[in-house]
């Protein structure tokens, strides 16, 4: 079965931390995505990478890095954390083959920012 | 702009009961429409995907419909059990395979 898999559920950092999100695919999928998700906003995309040691900015990538050095892995890195960045992040996976192939999903790590 | 809105943004019924959640949407050049169910604290899962010739697709008690002409896809839940109180998110993608998403129902069904 497919597995997104990220390093950890919950996070507490403080402001102006260097914070890394980890996420890892077991499936071969090409793409990556990292998306936020905040109450009432719904899902919204901060990078994403459709192949090795490629990136992509997505609709709110200020604050943001990405790092692919391996196909299945995908790092989020917040340079200098802040209050604005508490919040779920989601990271995803397709193919780029199969246009209805479904997102999956890792089951998100809740950040707290103090 | 390319909008998903769902509605209603909360729902509670009673644990039996049918229930339909809505979602209309502006995204254009259309590729497909999927229905997400996401559990508290974990990700989504897909339910359902239709393409713009399918009007209506099913996976057990869930059944989604797509009107390509009005731009409105509806998720019907029957017989709802106390499991499927969660997230439900309309994501609807564009010919270059980028998606965007509705800010979901949260559906609560109590015994």
């Amino acid at each position: 079965d497919v597995k997104v898999t990220q390093s950890s559920r919950y996070l507490v950092k403080r402001t102006g931390e260097k914070v890394f999100l980890e996420c890892v695919q077991d499936m071969d999928h090409e793409n990556m995505f990292w998306y936020r998700q905040d109450p009432g906003l719904g899902l919204r995309l901060i990078y994403f990478s459709y192949d090795v040691k490629m990136k992509e900015k997505g609709d709110i990538p200020e604050g943001y890095s990405v790092s692919r050095e391996k196909k299945e892995r995908f790092s989020l890195i917040l340079e200098s954390a802040s209050t604005n960045q508490t919040s779920m992040y989601l990271c995803a996976s397709s193919l780029t083959e199969s246009y209805l192939g479904s997102l999956h999903f890792g089951n998100g790590t809740r950040l707290t920012v103090t | 702009k390319n909008q998903v809105e769902q509605s209603p943004q909360s729902l509670i019924i009673l644990e039996g009961k049918n229930c339909t959640l809505q979602c209309n949407y502006t995204v254009s050049p259309f590729s497909n429409l999927r229905w997400y169910k996401q559990d508290t604290g974990r990700g989504p899962v897909s339910l359902t995907i239709m393409t713009f010739s399918e009007n209506t697709k099913s996976n057990g008690r869930y059944t989604a419909t797509l009107d390509a002409d009005t731009k409105q896809s509806s998720l019907h839940i029957t017989a709802s059990q106390l499991s499927d109180s969660a997230s439900y998110i309309c994501v609807v993608s564009d010919n270059f395979n980028k998606f965007y998403f509705g800010s979901g129902t949260k559906l609560n069904v109590k015994p």
